[in-house]
């Protein structure tokens, strides 16, 4: 089985700060990648699929990039209403997904 | 509005079952494969399980696969997953999720995630 490790597990950050969230699987994984966001009591919500497009809708901030086995979340000027969980996501051909355990985003 | 709406969850004793039901709404619900994902308190996601728009492929974790069984019925747009022989570590809050494909033209492929979730109904196995 793929493992998902995820860094930091939180951070806290000030309004304005430019914020990176790392990826790394277990082993090489293409492009089958997806970052989450997942605010304080909320629904998660999909951010970014394919490692590095952006879901309808969301803000520009936010990016997405890697392959393989690293990929990389970031946040371009940290706004008060991105206090939230972010998850990464990969999955296999055979649609068997795993989560990455989480980073905590706070503001300073 | 595309809608997922989940229901079942409750309090069940370790051993016991529990059959959740998840109805979609707003979307044509046969087109898209479904997954379950659950959280358990204060804890991360977990994925459980998924089935193919047809219900004849069915995907489940290590931890749950022999207890837990994922179907859907078309004609009603629902989706369920049958939960027996409940542990402790079973309780959470179970969503489920649409798996949509995104079709991309450079590697004419499609990615999938999961791109509208439900509100979530929350099972607790506990004596």
């Amino acid at each position: 089985d793929i493992q998902m490790t995820q860094s930091p597990s939180s951070l806290s950050a000030s309004v304005g700060d430019r914020v990176t969230i790392t990826c790394r699987a277990s082993q090489g994984i293409s492009n089958y990648f997806a970052w989450y966001q997942q605010k304080p009591g909320k629904v998660p919500k999909l951010l970014i699929y394919a490692a590095s497009t952006l879901q309808s809708g969301v803000p520009s901030r936010f990016s997405g990039s890697g392959s393989g086995t690293d990929f990389t979340l970031t946040i371009s000027s940290l706004q008060p209403e991105d206090v939230a969980t972010y998850y990464c996501q990969e999955y296999n051909s055979a649609l068997l997904f795993t989560f990455g355990p989480g980073t905590k985003v706070d503001i300073k | 509005e595309v809608q997922l709406l989940e229901s079942g969850g409750g309090l069940v004793q370790p051993g016991g079952s529990l059959r959740l039901s998840c109805a979609a709404s707003g979307f044509t619900f046969s087109r898209y494969a479904m997954s379950w994902v659950r959280q358990a308190p204060g804890k991360g996601l977990e994925w459980v399980s998924t089935i193919g728009v047809g219900g004849g492929n069915t995907y489940y974790a290590d931890s749950v696969e022999g207890r837990f069984t994922i179907s859907r019925d078309n004609s009603r747009n629902t989706l369920f997953l049958q939960m027996n022989s409940l542990r402790a570590e079973d309780t959470a809050v179970y969503y489920c999720a649409t798996v949509s494909g995104f079709w991309n033209d450079e590697v004419s492929s499609y990615y999938y995630a999961m791109d509208v979730w439900g509100q979530g109904t929350t099972v607790t196995v506990s004596s």
